[in-house]
């Protein structure tokens, strides 16, 4: 159990333009999921904190009104890159804590954005 | 605030050898500390994951050490194989429930 999953895996649009990326928990409930950035050969950066029922809580520096983030059910986070230009393409990351109170993380695959 | 550190960025062995990645962390009020494997344009997998009250854990070739006293975890793989070859994470998760990640391993095993 505990598998989180992520559409779309690539995805490739033209500056100005909209991206929502979504998070899913397949076999359980997340009430809290992590968005995070990852440039080449580089480690995670943390950029929001998505809370079900509530408001995300973003990193200082993370521009909130850029990268949109939603946590529509409890099996759902959604990031929205708006009006994408070529400096927000990257690697993006989600992860869930998973529910065996344990405290483990479990990632999604991963979706890479390329705006042209 | 807790900062996460992983020596060497890089290492490359030749297949068969038992290897160590190491991981050290600055504050050792941690809750668990996590290892991961990420491959080249993938997400993150979990490979173990070591509560604060425990020594190490073990699942097939890996096995991995807590000492929270010296702020070290290890990541012991035993007779490496090709596909080990990706980059290895450690991540400590603090008792305010925030996660550090570390700036990860990249091990190649050579054939």
């Amino acid at each position: 159990g505990a598998v989180v999953s992520q559409h779309p895996s690539w995805v490739i649009c033209k500056s100005g333009t909209s991206v929502k990326i979504e998070c899913r928990s397949l076999d359980f409930q997340a009430t809290t999921m992590f968005w995070y950035r990852q440039f080449p050969k580089q480690s995670l950066m943390l950029m929001a904190t998505s809370n079900e029922g509530s408001k995300a809580t973003y990193e200082q520096g993370v521009e909130k009104d850029k990268f949109l983030i939603n946590h529509a059910s409890l099996t759902l986070s959604t990031l929205t890159v708006t009006s994408a230009h070529p400096e927000d393409s990257s690697f993006y990351i989600c992860s869930a804590p998973g529910p065996f109170g344990a405290g483990e993380l479990f990632f999604g695959e991963g979706s890479r954005l390329t705006v042209l | 605030k807790q900062e996460v550190t992983q020596i060497p960025a890089a290492l490359s062995v030749p297949e068969g050898e038992n290897l160590v990645l190491n991981c050290s962390f600055t504050d050792s009020a941690i809750y668990n500390l996590q290892w991961f494997r990420q491959d080249p344009g993938k997400g993150l997998t979990s490979l173990l994951l070591i509560q604060s009250s425990q020594r190490e854990q073990t699942s097939g070739r890996l096995n991995a050490s807590l000492d929270k006293s010296s702020g070290r975890s290890t990541l012991y793989i035993a007779a490496s194989q090709p596909g080990d070859s990706a980059t290895y994470l450690c991540a400590a998760l603090d008792t305010g429930n925030q996660f550090y990640f570390g700036t990860g391993t990249s091990l190649t095993v050579i054939p």
